[in-house]
C-alpha cells in the first residue's frame, strides 16, 4: 500500500546488535501491527497498537520492543535477546472501525549474521 | 494457532475460475471470514471479507456455506498475476469491541498455469 512505508527493504546486522525497523503511515489509521514471516510460513503477530502511547504483545513478542509516540509511526526494535531474528517483517495498519481490513506495507527483510 | 484449514497448494489454468476452499468449523456467530493474498516478497493484499452472505467485489467472490463452517474464494478468470499465497482468516475476538488482531495460517499457494 502506498500509504505505509517500511524502510529499509533489506537490512543486515551482526549478531548481538539491536536494530530498529521503521513503519510510517499517512492513512490516519488508528491501529498498527507488526508481523513476522519465516520462509514458507504464515504471518505471526509480534506487537500491535490500537492508539497512541498504548500497545499489546502478540504471540511472539519476546526479544522485541515497540513504541507508539505518534499516530503515524510504530517502530519495531529487534533486540539481541531475539534468538532467531532473521526474517521478513511486515507492518500493517487498520482503521478503528470493527472488521475493517488490514493494509500492509511491503516489508523489511532482516538478515542477522 | 489459526482457526482455519486450507489446502497447501492448488493449480489453475489461466482463464479458468480458481476456487479456493477454506474450513472454519469452529467459527462463532460474530466472526467474519477474511481473505488476503501475498505475492512473493510483498505485503499481503486484502481481497474480500464476509459474515454470512455471499460477497462479490472487483477482485473475487466469497461464498460462505449456510452453516458458516466453510467458505470458497472464487477468482472468476485467473491470470498469471493471480499466482500467490491465499490466506483465509477468521477474526479472533479477543476483546469485546475494537480491533482484534488477525491470525494468519500458512495459506494456499495458488499457481496459475499458462
Amino acid at each position: 500500500d502506498g500509504g505505509i512505508t517500511q524502510s529499509p527493504k533489506y537490512l543486515f546486522r551482526k549478531e548481538g546488535q539491536n536494530v530498529t525497523l521503521s513503519c510510517e503511515q499517512n492513512l490516519n489509521h488508528d491501529a498498527m501491527y507488526w508481523y513476522r514471516q519465516d520462509p514458507g510460513q504464515g504471518l505471526r503477530l509480534i506487537y500491535y497498537s490500537q492508539i497512541v502511547n498504548d500497545f499489546q504483545k502478540g504471540d511472539i513478542a519476546e526479544g522485541y520492543s515497540v513504541s507508539r509516540e505518534k499516530k503515524e509511526s510504530f517502530p519495531l526494535t529487534v533486540t539481541s535477546a531475539q534468538k532467531n531474528p532473521t526474517a521478513f517483517y511486515l507492518c500493517a495498519t487498520q482503521v478503528s472501525a470493527n472488521n475493517s481490513p488490514l493494509h500492509f506495507g511491503n516489508g523489511t527483510r532482516l538478515t542477522v549474521t | 494457532d489459526a482457526k482455519t484449514t486450507q489446502p497447501p497448494s492448488m493449480d489453475c489454468a489461466e482463464g479458468r475460475a480458481a476456487n479456493l476452499p477454506c474450513n472454519h468449523s469452529t467459527i462463532s456467530g460474530n466472526e467474519y471470514v477474511y481473505w488476503y493474498r501475498q505475492i512473493h516478497s510483498q505485503g499481503p493484499q486484502y481481497i474480500i471479507h464476509g459474515l454470512k452472505n455471499n460477497e462479490t467485489n472487483e477482485m473475487a467472490s466469497l461464498i460462505i456455506t449456510e452453516d458458516r463452517k466453510s467458505s470458497t474464494l472464487i477468482l472468476p478468470h485467473a491470470t498469471l498475476r493471480d499466482t500467490a499465497v491465499y490466506y483465509c482468516i477468521v477474526r479472533v475476538a479477543t476483546m469485546p469491541s475494537g480491533n482484534t488482531p488477525l491470525v494468519f495460517g500458512k495459506g494456499t499457494r495458488l499457481s496459475v498455469i499458462a
